[in-house]
Protein backbone atom coordinates (compact mmCIF):
# COMPACT_ATOMS: atom_id res chain seq x y z
CA UNK A 1 0.00 0.00 0.00
CA UNK A 2 1.71 2.79 -0.99
CA UNK A 3 1.60 5.96 0.92
CA UNK A 4 1.64 9.41 -0.19
CA UNK A 5 3.88 10.59 -2.83
CA UNK A 6 5.11 13.64 -4.18
CA UNK A 7 6.95 14.85 -6.83
CA UNK A 8 9.98 16.21 -7.74
CA UNK A 9 11.32 15.95 -4.43
CA UNK A 10 14.04 19.01 -5.48
CA UNK A 11 13.26 21.62 -7.76
CA UNK A 12 15.29 24.82 -8.38
CA UNK A 13 13.53 28.09 -9.85
CA UNK A 14 14.20 31.78 -10.67
CA UNK A 15 11.84 34.86 -9.14
CA UNK A 16 9.26 35.47 -11.10
CA UNK A 17 9.21 31.63 -12.56
CA UNK A 18 5.72 29.83 -11.99
CA UNK A 19 6.11 26.56 -10.33
CA UNK A 20 3.95 22.97 -10.23
CA UNK A 21 3.99 20.63 -7.34
CA UNK A 22 2.57 17.12 -7.58
CA UNK A 23 0.86 14.61 -4.86
CA UNK A 24 -0.83 11.04 -4.57
CA UNK A 25 -2.73 10.42 -1.63
CA UNK A 26 -2.19 7.30 0.34
CA UNK A 27 -4.76 4.80 -1.18
CA UNK A 28 -8.00 5.03 -0.13
CA UNK A 29 -7.91 8.41 1.06
CA UNK A 30 -10.26 11.59 -1.17
CA UNK A 31 -8.68 14.56 0.43
CA UNK A 32 -5.60 16.58 0.15
CA UNK A 33 -4.11 19.48 2.26
CA UNK A 34 -1.01 21.20 1.05
CA UNK A 35 1.42 23.07 3.38
CA UNK A 36 4.21 24.93 3.51
CA UNK A 37 7.33 24.73 5.77
CA UNK A 38 10.01 27.17 5.84
CA UNK A 39 13.23 26.24 7.89
CA UNK A 40 13.22 25.75 11.18
CA UNK A 41 8.91 26.77 11.48
CA UNK A 42 6.13 24.73 11.70
CA UNK A 43 4.07 23.44 8.50
CA UNK A 44 1.49 26.33 7.66
CA UNK A 45 -2.33 25.37 5.99
CA UNK A 46 -2.08 26.42 2.59
CA UNK A 47 -5.38 24.90 1.10
CA UNK A 48 -7.57 21.41 0.90
CA UNK A 49 -9.11 19.57 -1.70
CA UNK A 50 -11.98 17.21 -1.45
CA UNK A 51 -14.45 16.52 -3.96
CA UNK A 52 -12.08 18.38 -6.56
CA UNK A 53 -12.84 21.58 -5.01
CA UNK A 54 -11.00 24.16 -2.97
CA UNK A 55 -12.81 23.26 0.93
CA UNK A 56 -10.45 25.91 2.87
CA UNK A 57 -7.96 28.34 2.63
CA UNK A 58 -5.07 29.19 4.76
CA UNK A 59 -3.64 33.04 4.57
CA UNK A 60 -1.77 32.66 1.85
CA UNK A 61 -1.97 34.65 -1.55
CA UNK A 62 -3.98 34.08 -4.85
CA UNK A 63 -0.38 33.46 -6.42
CA UNK A 64 -1.01 29.80 -4.67
CA UNK A 65 -3.80 27.85 -6.37
CA UNK A 66 -5.05 24.02 -6.56
CA UNK A 67 -6.49 21.49 -8.48
CA UNK A 68 -7.80 18.03 -7.69
CA UNK A 69 -8.00 15.48 -10.17
CA UNK A 70 -11.13 12.90 -10.36
CA UNK A 71 -8.85 10.11 -8.81
CA UNK A 72 -7.60 12.76 -6.33
CA UNK A 73 -4.26 13.60 -7.06
CA UNK A 74 -3.44 17.40 -6.63
CA UNK A 75 -1.67 19.82 -7.85
CA UNK A 76 -0.32 23.11 -5.96
CA UNK A 77 0.72 26.11 -8.54
CA UNK A 78 2.89 28.62 -7.55
CA UNK A 79 3.07 31.60 -9.76
CA UNK A 80 5.35 34.98 -10.05
CA UNK A 81 7.65 33.17 -7.14
CA UNK A 82 9.53 35.39 -4.69
CA UNK A 83 12.64 34.45 -2.64
CA UNK A 84 10.64 33.71 0.02
CA UNK A 85 8.62 30.88 -1.18
CA UNK A 86 11.70 28.80 -0.98
CA UNK A 87 10.33 26.29 1.16
CA UNK A 88 9.81 22.67 2.05
CA UNK A 89 5.81 21.95 0.41
CA UNK A 90 4.32 18.84 2.15
CA UNK A 91 0.81 17.31 0.88
CA UNK A 92 -0.89 15.41 3.04
CA UNK A 93 -3.88 13.10 2.35
CA UNK A 94 -6.85 12.34 4.84
CA UNK A 95 -9.70 10.25 4.53
CA UNK A 96 -12.58 13.54 4.47
CA UNK A 97 -12.37 17.22 4.79
CA UNK A 98 -12.68 17.02 8.74
CA UNK A 99 -9.14 18.02 10.14
CA UNK A 100 -11.22 17.84 13.44
CA UNK A 101 -11.43 14.16 13.16
CA UNK A 102 -9.43 11.73 14.55
CA UNK A 103 -8.44 10.16 11.45
CA UNK A 104 -4.36 10.57 11.11
CA UNK A 105 -3.49 12.65 8.39
CA UNK A 106 -0.70 11.07 6.11
CA UNK A 107 1.89 13.29 5.04
CA UNK A 108 4.39 12.89 2.08
CA UNK A 109 8.00 13.39 2.00
CA UNK A 110 7.77 16.73 0.56
CA UNK A 111 9.01 18.95 -2.11
CA UNK A 112 12.19 20.96 -1.72
CA UNK A 113 11.79 24.36 -3.63
CA UNK A 114 14.53 26.89 -3.74
CA UNK A 115 13.64 30.26 -5.39
CA UNK A 116 16.86 31.48 -6.37
CA UNK B 1 -6.26 33.35 17.11
CA UNK B 2 -5.58 30.05 17.54
CA UNK B 3 -1.66 29.40 18.91
CA UNK B 4 0.54 26.31 19.98
CA UNK B 5 3.59 27.02 21.52
CA UNK B 6 6.51 24.59 22.12
CA UNK B 7 9.20 24.37 24.54
CA UNK B 8 11.67 23.96 24.54
CA UNK B 9 12.55 25.21 21.12
CA UNK B 10 15.77 22.56 21.00
CA UNK B 11 17.11 20.07 23.36
CA UNK B 12 19.98 17.73 23.45
CA UNK B 13 20.06 14.69 25.40
CA UNK B 14 22.21 11.38 26.32
CA UNK B 15 21.72 8.22 24.13
CA UNK B 16 19.33 6.46 26.79
CA UNK B 17 17.95 9.38 28.97
CA UNK B 18 14.32 10.71 29.16
CA UNK B 19 13.05 14.09 28.60
CA UNK B 20 9.42 15.85 28.28
CA UNK B 21 8.80 18.25 25.51
CA UNK B 22 6.13 20.71 26.31
CA UNK B 23 3.57 21.95 24.30
CA UNK B 24 0.74 24.77 25.15
CA UNK B 25 -2.36 26.05 23.11
CA UNK B 26 -4.60 28.13 22.61
CA UNK B 27 -7.34 26.55 20.29
CA UNK B 28 -11.03 26.83 20.33
CA UNK B 29 -13.40 25.02 20.29
CA UNK B 30 -11.17 21.96 20.59
CA UNK B 31 -11.48 18.98 19.24
CA UNK B 32 -7.98 17.09 19.34
CA UNK B 33 -3.79 17.07 19.80
CA UNK B 34 -1.41 15.53 17.92
CA UNK B 35 2.00 14.43 18.19
CA UNK B 36 4.80 14.29 15.11
CA UNK B 37 7.91 13.28 14.45
CA UNK B 38 9.47 14.83 11.69
CA UNK B 39 13.00 13.81 10.36
CA UNK B 40 15.21 17.04 8.54
CA UNK B 41 13.88 17.07 5.28
CA UNK B 42 10.76 14.35 5.40
CA UNK B 43 7.25 14.56 6.05
CA UNK B 44 5.96 14.48 9.75
CA UNK B 45 4.93 11.08 10.79
CA UNK B 46 1.78 11.03 13.09
CA UNK B 47 2.94 9.39 17.05
CA UNK B 48 -0.17 10.16 19.07
CA UNK B 49 -3.77 11.74 18.83
CA UNK B 50 -5.66 12.70 22.05
CA UNK B 51 -9.36 13.73 22.06
CA UNK B 52 -10.74 16.14 25.06
CA UNK B 53 -11.65 12.67 26.87
CA UNK B 54 -8.25 11.00 27.02
CA UNK B 55 -5.24 12.49 29.50
CA UNK B 56 -2.55 9.59 28.42
CA UNK B 57 -1.85 7.77 25.19
CA UNK B 58 1.67 5.75 24.15
CA UNK B 59 3.28 4.52 21.78
CA UNK B 60 6.25 2.16 22.49
CA UNK B 61 8.53 4.74 24.34
CA UNK B 62 6.64 7.82 23.37
CA UNK B 63 3.76 8.64 25.87
CA UNK B 64 1.48 11.71 25.82
CA UNK B 65 -0.44 13.11 28.30
CA UNK B 66 -3.55 15.76 27.68
CA UNK B 67 -4.74 18.46 30.69
CA UNK B 68 -7.58 20.15 28.73
CA UNK B 69 -8.41 22.29 31.79
CA UNK B 70 -4.39 24.20 31.38
CA UNK B 71 -4.47 23.62 27.51
CA UNK B 72 -1.68 21.74 28.43
CA UNK B 73 0.33 18.91 26.70
CA UNK B 74 3.46 16.99 26.84
CA UNK B 75 4.94 14.42 25.04
CA UNK B 76 7.55 12.08 27.01
CA UNK B 77 10.61 9.87 25.76
CA UNK B 78 11.80 6.75 27.27
CA UNK B 79 15.37 5.75 27.40
CA UNK B 80 16.24 8.06 24.03
CA UNK B 81 18.23 6.31 20.99
CA UNK B 82 19.67 8.42 17.79
CA UNK B 83 17.52 7.74 15.85
CA UNK B 84 14.91 10.24 18.09
CA UNK B 85 16.79 12.94 16.59
CA UNK B 86 14.12 14.69 15.00
CA UNK B 87 11.69 17.53 15.02
CA UNK B 88 8.75 16.99 17.08
CA UNK B 89 5.49 19.00 16.22
CA UNK B 90 2.73 19.38 18.42
CA UNK B 91 -0.76 20.05 16.10
CA UNK B 92 -3.75 20.94 17.60
CA UNK B 93 -7.40 20.99 15.65
CA UNK B 94 -10.29 23.28 16.34
CA UNK B 95 -13.79 21.93 15.65
CA UNK B 96 -13.59 20.14 12.02
CA UNK B 97 -11.51 23.21 11.19
CA UNK B 98 -7.88 23.49 9.53
CA UNK B 99 -4.75 22.09 11.84
CA UNK B 100 -2.88 24.79 13.78
CA UNK B 101 0.89 23.83 13.89
CA UNK B 102 3.38 24.38 16.70
CA UNK B 103 7.02 25.30 15.77
CA UNK B 104 8.21 21.78 17.06
CA UNK B 105 11.01 21.12 19.61
CA UNK B 106 14.22 20.07 18.13
CA UNK B 107 15.47 17.26 19.69
CA UNK B 108 19.02 15.89 19.50
CA UNK B 109 20.20 12.94 20.87
CA UNK B 110 23.91 12.50 21.46
CA UNK B 111 25.66 9.20 21.53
Amino acid sequence: DAGVTQSPTHLIKTRGQQVTLRCSPKSGHDTVSWYQQALGQGPQFIFQYYEEEERQRGNFPDRFSGHQFPNYSSELNVNALLLGDSALYLCASSLGPYAGGTDTQYFGPGTRLTVL
Amino acid sequence: KNQVEQSPQSLIILEGKNCTLQCNYTVSPFSNLRWYKQDTGRGPVSLTIMTFSENTKSNGRYTATLDADTKQSSLHITASQLSDSASYICVVSAGYSTLTFGKGTMLLVSP
